[in-house]
């Protein structure tokens, strides 16, 4: 079965950091543009991040630029985001994405919870 | 930025009766290519969003032909047919032709 499953999301404090993890099963992730999209609680969905196959192009939304890092290991079949200086605006559910097609996502992950709070 | 505003922000929908929704651009989606990178996706309670319609109007795989995509440059619509149960959620539309990514603001549909 294809699919992306987000794991590393949890509470964490104002400033603190958090690593998220995407693994993708049932096919190859070398072979995709992957995203990273998030959702805060009852709003809508923001996009954060892209990276294409081989991790050549990434580009930020500007809210994170500078403090998230986007990353792959096709080797390890797993994107991640590395999110540091975390403010409370940060909290959201993070999905990372399979893309189709100009950003059209074919696969997305069940999500993993992000909650910035002192 | 690119903005994308959808219209209605809700809508309630007697099952069998159609439904439509609007997606406008602050700016042409039309690439050099020829191609409209606007995208629609279902975000159903507690799921992730899934793709229904892609470039305009493509229907995604196995997404059912009830589900009808159209529109060009500026103006895009949605439109389900036949309403279903399973229709419930929130439509949004995305484009793609340039960064930052941008939503619209979603499209709740709800049953009556």
């Amino acid at each position: 079965e294809v699919q992306l499953v987000e794991s590393g999301g949890g509470l964490v404090q104002p400033g603190g950091s958090l690593r998220l993890s995407c693994a993708a099963s049932g096919f190859t992730l070398s072979g995709y543009w992957m995203y990273w999209v998030r959702q805060a609680p009852r709003r809508g969905l923001v996009w954060v991040s892209r990276i294409n196959s081989d991790g050549t192009i990434i580009n930020y939304a500007d809210s994170v630029k500078g403090r998230f890092t986007i990353s792959r290991d096709n080797a390890k079949n797993t994107l991640y985001l590395q999110m540091n200086s975390l403010r409370d605006e940060d909290t959201a559910v993070y999905y990372c994405a399979r893309d189709f097609s100009w950003a059209a996502f074919d696969i997305c992950g069940q999500g993993t919870m992000v909650t910035v709070s002192s | 930025d690119i903005v994308l505003t959808q219209t209605p922000l809700s809508l309630s929908v007697t099952p069998g009766q159609p439904a439509s929704i609007s997606c406008k651009s602050s700016q042409s989606l039309l690439n050099s290519d020829g191609r409209t990178h606007l995208h629609w996706f279902l975000q159903r309670p507690g799921q992730p969003p899934q793709l229904l319609i892609y470039e305009v109007s493509n229907r995604f795989s196995g997404v059912p032909d009830r589900f009808s995509g159209s529109g060009s440059g500026t103006d895009f619509t949605l439109k389900i047919s036949r309403v279903e149960a399973e229709d419930v959620g929130v439509y949004y539309c995305l484009q793609g032709i340039q960064l930052p990514l941008t939503f619209g603001g979603g499209a709740k549909v709800e049953i009556k």
